[in-house]
């Protein structure tokens, strides 16, 4: 069964770090981009950074660029998000997702995701 | 605000049609940049509905089917069901923003 668990999330202060990982399983994952997507309480879904199959290429929302890092290990199946810098606006359920192809395209498998709660 | 642009809400009865605009402009959904569909159901993550404008992943009912015209795209569902009250998202890629961006998602009720 194709499957993604994320984990990692929970409460940090403002300017904070916090580092979200994903596991992925029945699916060779270096064969697939990657992508994390956020959802505030009450709000829309917000495409936040993808990454390509072989990791060379990376991608961000402008709200997010210098502040988070995407990566990936092929060897392990495993995504990651190393969010630095922390602002309230962060807040947000956080979801990976596995895109249809080798470059960021439609995000056909999704795992349940993980709360970010960026508070004092 | 996105760059895609849906509805707040959508009502229908059990058995309607009703359909789901998303507009959008020329450096996205009006290129060669698919658009996609997801369903979110109450306390649940995106599940993939609609991919390429208007394909249909296997195990998608065909009562779900998208369309594609010019800048705009649109979703509709037939013989509507309580199960398929949801909010539903469009999704594309956006050249001026270099970025994937979704729609604001609109809240299907089945009344």
């Amino acid at each position: 069964e194709v499957q993604l668990l994320e984990s990692g999330g929970g409460l940090v202060q403002p300017g904070g770090s916090l580092r979200l990982s994903c596991a992925a399983s029945g699916f060779i994952f270096s064969g697939y981009a990657m992508t994390w997507v956020r959802q505030a309480p009450g709000k829309g879904l917000d495409w936040v950074s993808a990454i390509t199959g072989s990791g060379g290429s990376t991608y961000y929302t402008d709200s997010v660029k210098g502040r988070f890092t995407i990566s990936r290990d092929n060897s392990e199946n495993m995504l990651y998000l190393e969010m630095n810098s922390l602002r309230a606006e962060d807040t947000a359920i956080y979801y990976c997702a596995k895109s249809t192809t080798v470059t960021v395209d439609a995000f056909d498998i999704w795992g349940r995701g993980t709360m970010v709660t960026v508070s004092s | 605000q996105s760059v895609l642009t849906q509805p707040p809400s959508v009502s229908g009865a059990p058995g309607q049609r009703v359909t789901i605009s998303c507009t959008g402009s020329s450096s996205n959904i009006g290129t060669p940049y698919d658009v996609h569909w997801y369903q979110q159901l109450p306390g649940t993550a995106p599940k993939f509905l609609i991919y390429a404008n208007n394909n249909r992943p296997s195990g998608v009912p065909d009562r779900f089917s998208g369309s594609k015209s010019g800048t705009s795209a649109s979703l509709a569902i037939t013989g509507l069901q309580a199960e398929d009250e949801a909010v539903y998202y469009c999704q594309s890629y956006d050249s001026s923003l270099s970025a994937w961006v979704f729609g604001g998602g609109t809240k299907l009720t089945v009344l």
